[in-house]
């Protein structure tokens, strides 16, 4: 069965600081990854995936496929960074739904 | 934001008690998807569907049975609520071109069992 794990429950950086979210998942196939982002009070939206290998809010993430990992990743924090970020992977093909990591909170200070 | 609708979006009831969720979607997806997120759990998939009447299971399906009898809406029902289904409950849609792909989620549905 698949996999995800975000090793980081809690993550606390300062403004202005590099920020690297862990997330390494398991799966013998070829899955799609992806990132979902939850700000206080808002419902779960869609950061990143990677088939689109697109910059969003300037957070990048790779699929890094030899290590089975898919890190999200920005430069520089900013306070509206601080949220709940969960990884996600599909199995693709069926649409049975996407297995979430645990979720890691990223703080930001200023 | 997709058109994705929860209701209600707070209860709190006792234990033994049938408790029903519902969303409502304006998307005309295919997929829909019923998710409960607990601090240390992340989110869990319960139960889903792909299309009218047509439903399974997800990760942790005790104690939950789901219905769609039209395409924008997707019940979870709670036969006789327990603490343990204490929980914030997500629905998604999808359209499933190519896989589950993006989900979009409703704004969530918090239940206390007493």
């Amino acid at each position: 069965a698949q996999r995800v794990t975000q090793p980081e429950k809690l993550l606390s950086v300062f403004k202005g600081a590099p920020v690297e979210l862990k997330c390494n998942y398991s799966y013998s196939g070829s899955p799609e990854l992806f990132w979902y982002v939850q700000y206080s009070r808002q419902r779960l939206q869609l950061l990143l995936r990677h088939i689109s290998r697109e910059s969003i809010k300037g957070f990048t993430a790779d699929l890094n496929k030899g290590e089975t990992s898919f890190h999200l990743k920005k430069p520089f924090a900013q306070e509206e960074d601080s949220a709940m970020y969960y990884c996600a992977l599909s199995k693709g093909g069926g649409a049975d739904g996407l297995t979430f990591g645990k979720g890691t909170h990223l703080i930001i200070q200023p | 934001d997709a058109g994705i609708t929860q209701s209600p979006r707070h209860k709190v009831t006792e234990t033994g008690t049938p408790v029903t969720l519902r969303c409502h979607q304006t998307e005309n997806h295919r997929y829909m998807y019923w998710y409960r997120q607990d601090p240390g759990h992340g989110l869990r998939l319960i139960h889903y569907s792909y299309g009218v009447k047509d439903t399974d299971k997800g990760e942790v399906s005790d104690g939950y049975s789901v219905s769609r009898s039209k395409t924008e809406d997707f019940l979870l029902t709670l036969e006789s609520a327990t603490s343990s289904q204490t929980s914030v409950y997500f629905c998604a849609i999808s359209s499933g071109t190519g896989g589950t792909g993006e989900l979009f989620f409703g704004e969530g549905s918090r239940l206390t069992v007493l």
